[in-house]
């Protein structure tokens, strides 16, 4: 079936560390990709996406993305980490080809909550 | 800020009573949609619209309902609500005519089923 997988449920890291939150996607095709953050309490915001081009993908916040075909994955990373980080990230996919209605058609990763140790 | 406001923010209801979710928007987008989220499935789509009267299913959309009889509401309706249905829903709209797949949320409503 065609997926969008999230490994990693749970995340702890050190405010002023690196971050990377991991996302795969199984799609015959490369599909458009984004990834979103949800504060507590809160509806979901953009974080970045990808349709085409450069693989790599800046957004807003300093976080970034980097599409890799050979590996179906879209990776977010932010180099160091603020305590402002801490919320949850869902990845999330519209197929390949989509059009018209399908734009806001999105499957959702499961989720990746990220919390900042002072 | 999306222009979108969902109410009631919050309800507690009994299983079995009908239930209706209100997204109101006020920038005259035409696609609109309506998510629940769930821990460890993320969000997943139940009904979508694409103009008035023009609606559609989603992956979920068993037990729910939709109407849209005007441009800025989207209404999504539990005919008997069950305690599956317990979940935090959320609209979204597109601003794009064409459509860029970027989802505007609204703050969600958190609905309980006892």
């Amino acid at each position: 079936a065609q997926s969008v997988t999230q490994p990693d449920i749970h995340i702890t890291v050190s405010e002023g560390a690196s971050l990377e939150l991991r996302c795969n996607y199984s799609y015959g095709a490369t599909p458009y990709l984004f990834w979103y953050v949800q504060s507590p309490g809160q509806g979901l915001q953009l974080l970045l996406k990808y349709f085409s081009g450069d693989t790599l993908v800046q957004g807003i916040k300093g976080f970034e993305a980097e599409f890799k075909r050979s590996q179906s994955s879209f990776n977010l990373r932010k180099p160091s980490v603020h305590w402002s980080d801490a919320a949850e990230y869902f990845c999330a996919v519209v197929p390949p080809g989509a059009g018209g209605t399908s734009y806001g058609k999105l499957t959702f990763g499961q989720g990746t909550i990220l919390t900042v140790h002072p | 800020d999306a222009g979108i406001t969902q109410s009631p923010r919050h309800k507690v209801t009994e299983t079995g009573t009908p239930v209706t979710l209100r997204c109101h928007q006020t920038e005259n987008h035409r696609y609109m949609y309506w998510y629940r989220q769930d821990p460890g499935h993320g969000l997943r789509l139940i009904h979508y619209s694409y103009g008035v009267k023009d609606t559609d299913k989603g992956e979920v959309s068993d037990g729910y309902s939709v109407s849209r009889s005007k441009t800025e509401d989207f209404l999504l309706t539990l005919e008997s609500a069950t305690s599956s249905q317990t979940s935090v829903y959320f609209c979204a709209i597109t601003r794009a005519k064409k459509g860029t797949g970027e989802l505007f949320f609204g703050e969600g409503s958190r609905l309980t089923v006892l």
